[in-house]
């Protein structure tokens, strides 16, 4: 199964400010990675598809890169409703759909 | 509007069965693959199963195989995951998510959710 590590677990930071978070694949998944926002007491929601395509209603400043093993979803200008737990998920070679165990963004 | 509105979750002793439902609507249900994905409170999104358009493929987290059991009804737009055997480790919130191609497996991605129900096994 692939193996999917996102770095860091928890970052602070302010509003205003832009972030990235990193999803790394134990093999490679090609661009077949999606990453997905979660508030507490709430589902998760779907950001980016396909490394880098924004789900239709998701803000701007929201971006996603990368291929092959290596992805970002970076964050710039960060506003209050952003803080939140992200989550890559790989969906190349599935079952199963990895995901990765998750980052919290926390505000400063 | 995409809804999903996940049902049948509770308090059940370990050994015990349940069977959870998800009633879609807003698309076109028998289009897409659907998916089971479990949470522990305060921990990661585990993928539980998945089922294709036509329930013709089907796949199962290690953990749940030979005790779990997923289906659909395309007829009444739902979903269905039988927990047979259930252990303390499949205590979760439980979601139904929509997947954005018919197949069930290599590609796409979990376009909208349910709010969960949540299943808890203890003696």
């Amino acid at each position: 199964d692939i193996q999917m590590t996102q770095s860091p677990p928890s970052l602070t930071a302010s509003v205003g400010d832009g972030v990235t978070i990193t999803c790394r694949a134990s093999q490679s998944i090609s661009s077949h990675l999606n990453w997905y926002q979660q508030k507490p007491g709430k589902a998760p929601k779907l950001l980016i598809y396909g490394a880098s395509s924004l789900q239709s209603g998701v803000p701007s400043r929201f971006s996603g890169s990368g291929s092959g093993t290596d992805f970002t979803l970076s964050i710039s200008s960060l506003q209050p409703e952003d803080f939140a737990t992200y989550y890559c998920q790989q969906s190349y070679s599935s079952p199963p759909y990895t995901f990765g165990q998750g980052s919290k963004l926390e505000i400063k | 509007e995409v809804q999903l509105v996940e049902s049948g979750g509770g308090l059940v002793q370990p050994g015990w069965s349940l069977r959870l439902s998800c009633a879609a609507s807003g698309f076109t249900f028998d289009d897409y693959g659907m998916h089971w994905v479990r949470q522990v409170p305060g921990k990661g999104l585990e993928w539980v199963s998945s089922i294709s358009w036509n329930s013709g493929t089907i796949g199962y987290a290690d953990s749940v195989k030979g005790r779990f059991t997923i289906s659909r009804d395309n007829a009444k737009n739902s979903l269905y995951l039988q927990m047979n055997s259930l252990r303390a480790e499949d205590t979760a919130l439980y979601y139904c998510a929509k997947g954005s191609i018919a197949a069930a497996h290599n590609g796409g991605h979990f376009d909208y959710w349910g709010q969960g129900t949540l299943v808890t096994v203890s003696s």
